[in-house]
């Protein structure tokens, strides 16, 4: 499959831990995108790279969340103390400049 | 500021109906895009279609038609004759020259039922 990858796609955690999300992008694509999605809502955009510089984030992102991408290819999404409001689809999305955004499942997170 | 609205929440139709779903956007730029995007109960964002502003030909492909007018601010679209497989949530979305297209803006998403 060469469509993005997101793991883990399900994550159940208790309030207060840390959880890491990862995302490997389509392989020539040179964008990649963080998206969260709540419950009967749209997603909402929270950062993106072009190659392993994070470009723009979003008041979205508190200074608990924190994303690389360290060497222009596969993502990471860490998010610390983890709070009940946390819960939410994380999706990942590439693309190459210009391009369609193309995304992956998703990672459903669940905070106790 | 940028807006995309879907008013329609949920619709249910049986197989082989025509189904239209609406979206309204808000934006400043005279150059932007729009997009619609599929998500099944696997969760995935499926592209569908994506048209800039200065296009105002409606597109047709197999059962999809997407209708834009400026006049109005809207990008509707129609699946003709429904299959179940259809049954998924629509989502439209928009993305604006001053963001450099970079970031999508979505509605809040037309939950499509399909019965056979």
């Amino acid at each position: 499959d060469t469509g993005v990858s997101q793991n883990p796609r399900h994550k159940i955690t208790k309030r207060g831990q840390n959880v890491t999300f990862r995302c490997d992008p389509i392989s020539e694509h040179n964008r990649l995108y963080w998206y969260r999605q709540t419950l009967g809502q749209g997603p909402e955009f929270l950062t993106y790279f072009q190659n392993e510089a994070q470009l723009e984030k979003s008041r979205l992102l508190s200074d608990r969340f924190s994303a690389e991408r360290p060497k222009g290819s596969f993502s990471t999404l860490e998010i610390q103390r983890t709070e009940q409001g946390d819960s939410a689809m994380y999706l990942c999305a590439s693309s190459q400049q210009g391009g369609e955004l193309f995304f992956g499942e998703g990672s459903r997170l669940t905070v106790l | 500021a940028q807006k995309v609205t879907q008013a329609q929440t949920e619709i249910s139709v049986v197989e082989k109906e025509d189904v239209t779903l609406d979206c309204v956007y808000e934006t400043r730029d005279t150059t932007y895009y729009l997009f619609w995007y599929k998500q099944p109960p696997s969760g995935e964002l499926v592209f569908l279609i994506r048209r800039n502003s200065f296009d105002e030909q409606n597109e047709i492909s197999g059962r999809y038609s997407w209708n834009f007018q400026k006049s109005t601010s809207s990008f509707n679209f129609t699946i003709t004759a429904s299959q179940v497989v259809d049954s998924a949530v629509y989502f439209c979305a928009l993305s604006e020259a001053h963001t450099g297209f970079q970031k999508l803006v979505f509605g809040t998403g037309t939950r499509l039922l399909v019965s056979p």
